[in-house]
């Protein structure tokens, strides 16, 4: 089992341009997350998904976060456009029904 | 609403000493509780969890925690720290009806020589 998936690892880009991150869950699980972590807020959860329908995106910050699951093995979250404040580490995580969830190594974000 | 507290932010211990990382919850219905470990520039990995029967329950790398039904708490504990154990450690709940984890704000444990 490969676990969860993330890419790119590191992503640098400059203010105003849209990024896209991209995970792949475990096989098999029916849930998927995205979580923020910062040193003033840590772990902030935006969203997630059962079974590819997004349940509940409250923690998504503004308009300008996006994020799809268009099938079981994939989604993004999509910034645009991108500010310095967005600057984060993103974590995308599986679960199956029961249990804890499964984290990828995340998506370290700046935007300068 | 589930919340999760924990109580310290920091945690220094020399090497071969115990520790106890503290981990408090408030939830009106049954849950489900986890800690996790997250070491520098990696993601969160799955220590422990307790879902139902013994409340005594053991994870990887020599961690146990307990869980106290009456005092809503799941401490970890671990009888002897390497200095490989400096990480930060996050305590989690989630409700029985519900996939949404809810973490805790992070205890750093600290291990020197």
């Amino acid at each position: 089992d490969a676990g969860v998936i993330q890419s790119p690892r590191h992503e640098v880009t400059e203010m105003g341009q849209e990024v896209t991150l991209r995970c792949k869950p475990i096989s098999g699980h029916n849930s998927l997350f995205w979580y923020r972590q910062t040193m003033m807020r840590g772990l902030e959860l935006l969203i997630y998904f059962n079974n590819n329908v997004p349940i509940d995106d409250s923690g998504m910050p503004e308009d300008r976060f996006s994020a799809k699951m268009p099938n079981a093995s994939f989604s993004t979250l999509k910034i645009q456009p991108s500010e310095p404040r967005d600057s984060a580490v993103y974590f995308c995580a599986s679960s199956s029904e029961m249990g804890g969830y499964t984290f990828g190594s995340g998506t370290r974000l700046t935007v300068v | 609403a589930q919340s999760v507290t924990q109580l310290d932010s920091q945690v220094p211990v020399f090497e071969e000493a115990p520790v106890e990382l503290r981990c408090n919850y408030s939830s009106s219905v049954s849950v489900y509780l986890f800690w996790y470990v997250q070491y520098p520039n990696q993601g969160l990995q799955l220590l422990l969890k307790y879902l139902s029967g013994s409340t005594l329950v053991k994870g990887i790398n020599g961690f146990e925690a307990e869980f106290n039904k009456s005092q809503t708490s799941f401490h970890l504990r671990k009888p002897s720290v390497h200095i490989s154990d400096t990480a930060e450690y996050f305590c989690a709940v989630r409700d029985t009806g519900f996939q949404k984890l809810v973490f805790g704000t992070g205890t750093r444990l600290l291990v020197s020589p």
